[in-house]
C-alpha cells in the first residue's frame, strides 16, 4: 500500500516561489510515476506535470512550462514541486499522485497541500 | 489536443435513485477513461479504471461502461455517503465536475 504525505500549508507573495513535497512509503519513488495536480478554490482538478516511464523524462503541462520543476531525492523517496514567479491565481490545493507504470490513472494521492499567494 | 466533456456539471437526487454521469472525449481514447470521487477537503479517490474496471475496495453500485469517445459513470443507488464530486480522467486531462447532491 502507498502512503503519499505531503508537506505542510504555505503562504507566500506574489513573485516568490514555493517547494512542496511528498513522502513516499510503502513502495520506492523508483518503481512509482510521480505527477501533480492542483485545485484552485472552488475549481476542478488540473494536471501540472509528471513522470513519464516511456521517455524516462518529467514532463510539465505547457501552461506551467518555464514556472515548475518536479525533482525526485530517491534517497528518501520524496518528491519535490517548485512552482516560482507566484501569482494570485496559483493560490491552490497542491496534491501529489501516483501511477504505476503501464497504467493511465492515478490510484494513490498525497493529501494536498494548499499554498495561498498574497500579497 | 483532446478535449473532455463531463455533464452534467450538478445533479440532485434521491437516496436510492439511479445517478449518471458521461463523459465525451473529442477524439477516440479507447478505453484510457477513469472515474475519480472527490469529498469536500479531500483528496480525489479512484474508483473506476480503464473505463469499466471497479478499483479494489469500492462499492459495487458503482460502475462505469464505454470506450471509443463516449463514457458513462454510474451510482445505481445513491447512498447519503455518495456525496461528492465526480470526475473522469483521460491522461492528463480531467473533465468539469459534476456535483451530486441529495433532493
Amino acid at each position: 500500500q502507498v502512503q503519499l504525505v505531503q508537506s505542510g500549508a504555505e503562504v507566500k507573495k506574489p513573485g516568490a516561489s514555493v517547494k512542496v513535497s511528498c513522502k513516499v512509503s510503502g513502495y520506492t519513488l523508483t518503481e512509482l510515476s510521480m505527477h501533480w495536480v492542483r485545485q484552485a478554490p472552488g475549481k476542478g482538478l488540473e494536471w501540472m506535470g509528471g513522470f513519464d516511464p516511456e521517455d524516462g523524462e518529467t514532463i510539465y503541462a505547457q501552461k506551467f512550462q518555464g514556472r515548475v520543476t518536479m525533482t525526485e531525492d530517491t534517497s528518501t523517496d520524496t518528491a519535490y514541486m517548485e512552482l516560482s514567479s507566484l501569482r494570485s491565481e496559483d493560490t491552490a490545493v497542491y496534491y501529489c499522485a501516483t501511477k504505476n507504470y503501464g497504467d493511465y490513472y492515478f490510484d494513490y494521492w498525497g493529501q494536498g497541500t494548499l499554498v495561498t499567494v498574497s500579497s | 489536443d483532446i478535449q473532455m466533456t463531463q455533464s452534467p456539471s450538478s445533479l440532485s437526487a434521491s437516496v436510492g435513485d439511479r445517478v449518471t454521469i458521461t463523459c465525451q472525449a473529442s477524439q477516440d481514447i479507447s478505453n484510457y477513461l477513469n472515474w475519480y470521487q472527490q469529498k469536500p477537503g479531500k483528496a480525489p479517490k479512484l474508483l473506476i479504471y480503464d473505463a469499466s474496471n471497479l478499483e479494489t475496495g469500492v462499492p459495487s453500485r458503482f460502475s462505469g461502461s464505454g470506450s471509443g469517445t463516449d463514457f458513462t459513470f454510474t451510482i445505481s443507488s445513491l447512498q447519503p455517503e455518495d456525496i461528492a464530486t465526480y470526475y473522469c480522467q483521460q491522461y492528463d486531462l480531467f473533465g468539469g465536475g459534476t456535483k451530486v447532491e441529495i433532493k
